[in-house]
């Protein structure tokens, strides 16, 4: 079983729609949770940033943690079209020191 | 601030020579950086971290004699690809991890596309 899990998609919607995007983990020492947006052929940017259980907002974007579950999401509101890209979560705890665990990422199309 | 950057962006070689690839972090000093390597419509495998000053430890699977990781100074990591073969070809991309903060925060690169002929 891998650490996380992520549908890879791909996933369309038309603009303007809420859009949410799901990691499941199997490591409940999991303490740091991040989503990363990455265009085509580029590296991956830091979009959002969880410590532990709870929601957390900026602008369009709302990133949940649901540790009982082991499940975490990123749900954007008025998707646009320049949100078409690879949306990639990962985690970290102590015990792994730097390192981060990733997701698949899941491939995003946002259509005018 | 933390930005990272990587050089070159995209470099097409020959089977059997070596490329070499620069990571470096430019307004942060890093104490940590990983490499990693994506296919297409895949995820970030990670290949090997490096701390400055100390040899690299790599993943399961990835050959050290293979993948050349040098990380000389806080701000400056190189990955060379020896002997390199079609098989190789992949999108390398290069994080830096900035030490003290709450989670070690990883700032990535802009990647480097290898292809070997």
């Amino acid at each position: 079983q891998k650490e996380v899990e992520q549908d890879p998609g791909p996933l369309s919607v038309p603009e303007g729609a809420i859009v949410s995007l799901n990691c499941t983990y199997s490591n409940s020492a999991f303490q740091y949770f991040m989503w990363y947006r990455q265009y085509s052929r580029k590296g991956p940017e830091l979009l959002m940033y969880t410590y532990s259980s709870g929601n957390k907002e900026d602008g369009r974007f709302t990133a949940q943690v649901d540790k009982s579950s082991k499940y975490i999401s990123l749900f954007i509101r008025d998707s646009q079209p320049s949100d078409s890209a690879t949306y990639l979560c990962a985690m970290s705890a102590e015990f792994a020191g730097n390192q981060f665990y990733f997701g698949t990422g899941t491939s995003l199309t946002v259509i005018p | 601030g933390a930005v990272v950057s990587q050089h070159p962006s995209r470099v097409i070689c020959k089977s059997g020579t070596s490329v070499k690839i620069e990571c470096r972090s430019l307004d942060f000093q890093a104490t940590t950086m990983f490499w990693y390597r994506q296919f297409p419509k895949q995820s970030l495998m990670l290949m090997a971290t490096s701390n400055e000053g100390s040899k690299a430890t790599y993943e399961q699977g990835v050959e050290k004699d293979k993948f050349l990781i040098n990380h000389a100074s806080l701000t400056l990591s190189t990955l060379t690809v020896t002997s390199a073969h079609p098989e190789d070809s992949s999108f390398y991309i290069c994080s830096a991890s900035l030490s003290g903060g709450i989670y070690n925060e990883q700032f990535f690169g802009p990647g480097t596309r290898l292809t070997v002929l």
